[in-house]
């Protein structure tokens, strides 16, 4: 059965240091987002990723965020600057399609686990 | 603003019996779906079941099934015949259909489900 992967499954980095979190989709999906899950919350929205551009972005998806799609299959997620706050535990999802058509579902990864010394 | 709400942080049930999570959204659009999802202790997101707000059954998946009351905005979550394997966070999850927030999912806290040998 397809499946979303994600690499690594744990990021260990020291405050003020990038790091990438990477995502391969299931491969005839279109539509792609991150998500996060601080330790013991709940899992909040950061970015949609559509037709090669973002299509939303929550509050969280600050300047310090961004998203790539850099070849046919891809996804990352890079954090310019970590900081203490951005340990959490990272979901990428991709569905076949948007909101508007019914049932769309989105597909979880794994998640990699980041943490900030 | 969509909004989800899990009344229970933990539930227990006993092995083969039947449990319910309680699932409550708070939305005033006519279009949107409800999600289901698993999260073992593992960390990983499993999608459990779907209910778009036009479909007149309730949706089953196996042993899941939800109990869509519409006019009481619940969303809950049956699951029959519980296994030991069933023991994980259960959240919640909504998106609209139209317009807005077009893609990302509003989660719930969760519940913690423990299933008794």
């Amino acid at each position: 059965e397809p499946e979303v992967t994600q690499t690594p499954s744990h990021q260990v980095t020291q405050m003020g240091q990038e790091v990438i979190l990477r995502c391969v989709p299931i491969s005839n999906h279109l539509y792609f987002y991150w998500y996060r899950q601080i330790l013991g919350q709940k899992v909040e929205f950061l970015v949609s990723f559509y037709n090669n551009e973002i299509s939303e972005k929550s509050e969280i998806f600050d300047d310090q965020f961004s998203v790539e799609r850099p070849d046919g299959s891809n996804f990352t997620l890079k954090i310019r600057s970590t900081k203490l706050e951005d340990s959490a535990m990272y979901f990428c999802a991709s569905s076949e399609s948007g909101a508007r058509k019914f049932g769309n579902i989105q597909y979880f990864g794994a998640g990699t686990r980041l943490s900030v010394l | 603003a969509q909004k989800i709400t899990q009344t229970q942080p933990g539930m227990f049930v006993q092995e083969k019996e039947a449990v319910t999570l309680d699932c409550t959204y708070d939305t005033s659009d006519q279009s949107y779906g409800l999600f289901w999802y698993k999260q073992p202790s593992s960390g990983e997101m499993i999608f459990l079941i779907y209910q778009g707000s036009y479909d007149e059954q309730n949706a089953t998946e196996g042993r899941y099934s939800l109990n869509f009351q519409k006019a009481r905005k619940s969303a809950n979550l049956v699951i029959s015949a519980s296994q030991l394997g069933d023991s994980a966070m259960y959240f919640c999850a909504s998106r609209l259909n139209y317009g807005g927030s077009q893609g990302n999912l509003i989660f719930g806290k969760g519940t913690k489900l423990s299933v008794k040998p």
